[in-house]
């Protein structure tokens, strides 16, 4: 049962041009939401993050957007850098309980031509 | 500063034979996560721990697999009798709750890449 998922698994996008990253997820108790960037032989970076009571977040180049009544967020990466490729990893979890555990999804993997 | 380091980075082991792995969080943070990663996959939670207390445990952890964190500080995560199915990235995380701010995101360690011959 894959409470979280992202059908894309691979996006290439031009250098400048904007990334849109997506993730479903199923179970209606996640209220916190975050994204990870990963690059080979290390472990996944924090990026930016959003509570359920929120529906948009900025962080300089990254937007998360979330649609609560679709169960499902966005990534968007504006302007795209070469840098920014690397797997990319939503990942959500209950804001008090459990710990806070995370639930990710399968990731997607950014190409960034120059 | 310093994040949060795990050692070894690799360790290639034969079937059947026990290995252990530690985890060094930020220092301020009360809270440490295991979690596993296959090729191809996203990380699985294995267990976490507020201060020295193990909270929770993932079905996914055998009884073959043991974590402790002692005095709350670093943790370790011991594999008994290995197995090929263990070879896999262990990840370790590392997080301060705040309330306040509303933030919860945990911060990642480099992982061991372990391979189980």
């Amino acid at each position: 049962d894959q409470q979280v998922k992202q059908n894309s698994p691979s996006l290439s996008v031009q250098e400048g041009r904007i990334s849109i990253l997506n993730c479903d997820y199923t179970n209606s108790m996640f209220d916190y939401f975050l994204w990870y960037k990963k690059y080979p032989a290390e472990g996944p970076t924090f990026l930016i993050s959003i509570s359920s009571i929120k529906d948009k977040n900025e962080d300089g180049r990254f937007t998360v957007f979330l649609n609560k009544s679709a169960k499902h967020l966005s990534l968007h990466i504006v302007p795209s850098q070469p840098g920014d490729s690397a797997v990319y990893f939503c990942a959500a979890s209950r804001f008090v309980a459990a710990g806070n555990k995370l639930t990710f999804g399968g990731g997607t993997r950014v190409l960034v031509k120059p | 500063d310093t994040g949060v380091s795990q050692d070894p980075r690799h360790k290639i082991t034969k079937r059947g034979q026990n290995v252990t792995f530690r985890c060094d969080p930020i220092s301020e943070h009360n809270r440490l996560y295991w979690y596993r990663q296959t090729l191809g996959q996203g990380p699985e939670f294995l267990t976490y721990f507020q201060n020295e207390a193990q909270l929770e445990k993932s079905r996914l952890l055998s009884d073959r697999f043991s974590a402790e964190r002692p005095k709350g500080s670093f943790s370790t995560l011991e594999i008994q009798r290995t197995e090929q199915g263990d070879s896999a990235m262990y990840l370790c995380a590392s997080s301060l709750a705040d309330l306040k701010q509303g933030r919860y995101e945990q911060y990642f360690g480099p992982g061991t890449r372990l391979t189980v011959t």
